[in-house]
């Protein structure tokens, strides 16, 4: 366990609907980010908080947003959901910034769009 | 970010140490070097990272060579929990895990 909590565990929505993916870092990590995994292929980066500001994002369209709140937790926002968007989203807490730092991962949340 | 090089799939047999091999030939002086695994359906797990000096924790070693270019993670006495994809994953200055195709590690009984 990691201390990295991750809610729903699994939702279901339609083509174009809105959704909303939460995350609670392990005590002490002020550093959030987000990955979506397909079926069969490796965790993509989707983007990175630290304190509440977005440091780095990765190939991903505007569409993906996200937050961080005062007390580290997260969200990910994903609006006009596409068939494609099925996945497992991850989230990685660690302390800090830097090539230094471990991230410690979630249990994921599975999003299936139909 | 270094591009890192493994083979898709591995076995090793129950009670045996699993030498899981890794090439990152164009990484950086300032770049580390991270082990995850996952197990189906769940989060990446950290196993250890290193620099430039062999490291080892409670869950492995990680012996790094002299020029960089390559380092294998070692897990001592692979139990059948060890079975799972393995990714070697070079750190560079974005902060992102990239993560590869991985390795599958099977272990057999």
């Amino acid at each position: 366990e990691t201390g990295v909590t991750q809610s729903p565990t699994h939702l279901i929505k339609t083509r174009g609907q809105q959704v909303t993916l939460r995350c609670s870092s392990q005590s002490g990590h002020n550093t959030v980010s987000w990955y979506q995994q397909a079926l069969g292929q490796g965790p993509q980066f989707i983007f990175q908080y630290y304190r509440e500001e977005e440091n780095g994002r990765g190939n991903f369209p505007p569409r993906f947003s996200g937050l961080q709140f005062p007390n580290y937790s997260s969200e990910l926002n994903v609006n006009a959901l596409e068939l494609d968007d099925s996945a497992l989203y991850l989230c990685a807490s660690s302390f800090g910034r830097g090539r230094n730092n471990e991230q410690f991962f979630g249990p994921g949340t599975r999003l299936t769009v139909l | 970010d270094a591009k890192t090089t493994q083979p898709p799939s591995m076995d090793c047999a129950e009670g045996r140490a699993a030498n899981l091999p890794c090439n990152h030939s164009t990484i950086s002086g300032n770049e580390y070097v991270y082990w995850y695994r996952q197990i189906h359906s769940q989060g990446p797990q950290y196993i250890i990272h290193g620099l430039k000096n062999n490291e080892t924790n409670e869950m492995a070693s990680l012996i790094i060579t002299e020029d960089r270019k390559s380092s294998t993670l070692i897990l001592p006495h692979a139990t059948l929990r060890d079975t799972a994809v393995y990714y070697c994953i070079v750190l560079g200055g974005n902060e992102k895990l990239t993560f590869g195709t991985g390795t599958r590690l099977t272990i057999i009984p």
